[in-house]
């Protein structure tokens, strides 16, 4: 069973302060994806990765930055947090032209 | 840009009805399509996944089509139950990694 793990479950952090959410899978695949799922706007790709130190921004980079140094892990950086960015943060890995296997989710709350 | 609709946004049935959730989209260059299921805070499980050349696929209860020509993809969900329970999220995959999700219909089964 592919298995993508989330660092946090539930999040809550301050404006301005340097947020790191990893995200981690099992199964050697070459693509990652860090998405936000906000009420009403639906699922928005933030960045995503088809190789280890390669990134391509999605449609919502603003505000964001990654990281990812190993094929495994893919971590989203929010480099000043704002109350703007509270919401369920989705990490996913696939093979390209596969489906994608997503995990369990972040809820980030920024106060 | 892809677009990718899906109607109703929310349905509620009593159990053992068949139903079929509707997805709609702009641009059929596509490479595959894919339906999710989402339940309350939680990530996104992948239920079949539809390549381009391929008009439907089966799992147990479900049953997926795709029409390219007519920008249409259907899910099938046969004698219902309350576990059915869910968001369901249609994704269409234009060039082989990223994904553009429809806003989702949620689904009630009622006992």
């Amino acid at each position: 069973d592919v298995k993508v793990t989330q660092s946090s479950r539930y999040l809550v952090k301050r404006t301005g302060e340097k947020v790191f959410l990893e995200c981690v899978q099992d199964m050697d695949h070459e693509n990652m994806f860090w998405y936000r799922q906000d009420p009403g706007l639906g699922l928005r790709l933030i960045y995503f990765s088809y190789d280890v130190k390669m990134k391509e921004k999605g449609d919502i980079p603003e505000g964001y930055s990654v990281s990812r140094e190993k094929k495994e892990r893919f971590s989203l950086i929010l480099e000043s947090a704002s109350t703007n960015q509270t919401s369920m943060y989705l990490c996913a890995s696939s093979l390209f032209g596969d489906t994608q296997y997503f995990g369990p989710g972040t809820r980030l709350t920024v106060l | 840009k892809q677009e990718v609709t899906q109607i109703p946004a929310a349905l509620s049935v009593p159990e053992g009805e068949n139903l079929v959730l509707n997805c709609s989209f702009t641009d059929s260059a596509i490479y595959n399509l894919q339906w999710f299921r989402q339940d309350p805070g939680k990530g996104l499980t992948s239920l079949l996944l539809i390549q381009s050349s391929q008009r439907e696929q089966t799992s147990g209860r479900l049953n997926a089509s795709l029409d390219k020509s007519s920008g249409r993809s259907t899910l099938y969900i046969a004698a219902s139950q309350p576990g059915d329970s869910a968001t369901y999220l249609c994704a269409l995959n234009n060039a082989g990694n990223m994904l553009t999700f429809g806003g989702g219909t949620r689904l009630m089964v009622k006992p």
